[in-house]
């Protein structure tokens, strides 16, 4: 299986604030990465497919890029909405795998 | 608009199955994937399977092999995962996604409980 190395699994920031979040992969998954958010109600989003499409209605604050096997979501310019939880996804290989979250909290 | 709509909440005994609905409407699920995923209390997302609803195909993790079943049916524009023996363990909320993940529904709580 695929692993998805997922860091860090917490991070504290300030409104405004640029933030990235990463996605190690175990193995070639190419451009098969989602970037997923996760509200506190349980609803969950996509943000980023194929590793940097954005999502028609996604802030273009939101970004994804990929470096080597590091893949990133970035988002340039915090608002209080984006205090909620975030996951990869890699569709490359079954079984598809999930990163294990990021929780971006208010400092 | 696309939606996905999944069935309530289910409390169920340990042992016991329950099959769980997700109704699609905005298109027509022979035309896409329908994956099943899995999360447990302040856990993480599992993939569990999906399934192509145009033949019935279906792919699973091999760790759900013998625990869900994956079927579809066309005519209502439904998928389904059925959940068999049931234990503590299998106390999650199960969503149900598009191909791609594009799109995904509200997610259903199942608790397993004596």
């Amino acid at each position: 299986d695929i692993q998805m190395t997922q860091s860090p699994s917490s991070l504290s920031a300030s409104l405004g604030e640029r933030v990235s979040l990463t996605c190690r992969a175990s193995q070639d998954i190419g451009s098969s990465l989602n970037w997923l958010q996760q509200e506190p109600d349980g609803t969950i989003k996509r943000l980023i497919y194929a590793t940097s499409s954005l999502d028609s209605g996604v802030p273009k604050r939101f970004s994804g890029s990929r470096s080597g096997s590091d893949y990133s979501l970035t988002i340039s310019s915090l608002e209080s909405e984006d205090f909620v939880d975030y996951y990869c996804l890699q569709y490359a290989s079954s079984p598809l795998t999930f990163g294990a979250g990021t929780k971006l909290e208010l400092k | 608009e696309v939606q996905l709509q999944q069935s309530g909440a289910e409390l169920v005994k340990p042992g016991a199955s329950v099959k769980l609905s997700c109704t699609a409407s905005g298109f027509n699920i022979k035309d896409t994937y329908m994956h099943w995923v899995k999360q447990r209390p302040e856990q993480g997302l599992e993939w569990i399977g999906r399934i192509d609803p145009a033949n019935g195909n279906t792919k699973y993790d091999p760790k759900f092999q013998g625990k869900a079943t994956i079927t579809a049916d066309t005519s209502s524009n439904t998928a389904y995962l059925q959940l068999s023996s049931l234990t503590s363990e299998d106390t999650a909320v199960y969503y149900c996604a598009t191909a791609w993940f594009a799109y995904w529904g509200q997610g259903t709580l199942v608790t397993v409980s004596a």
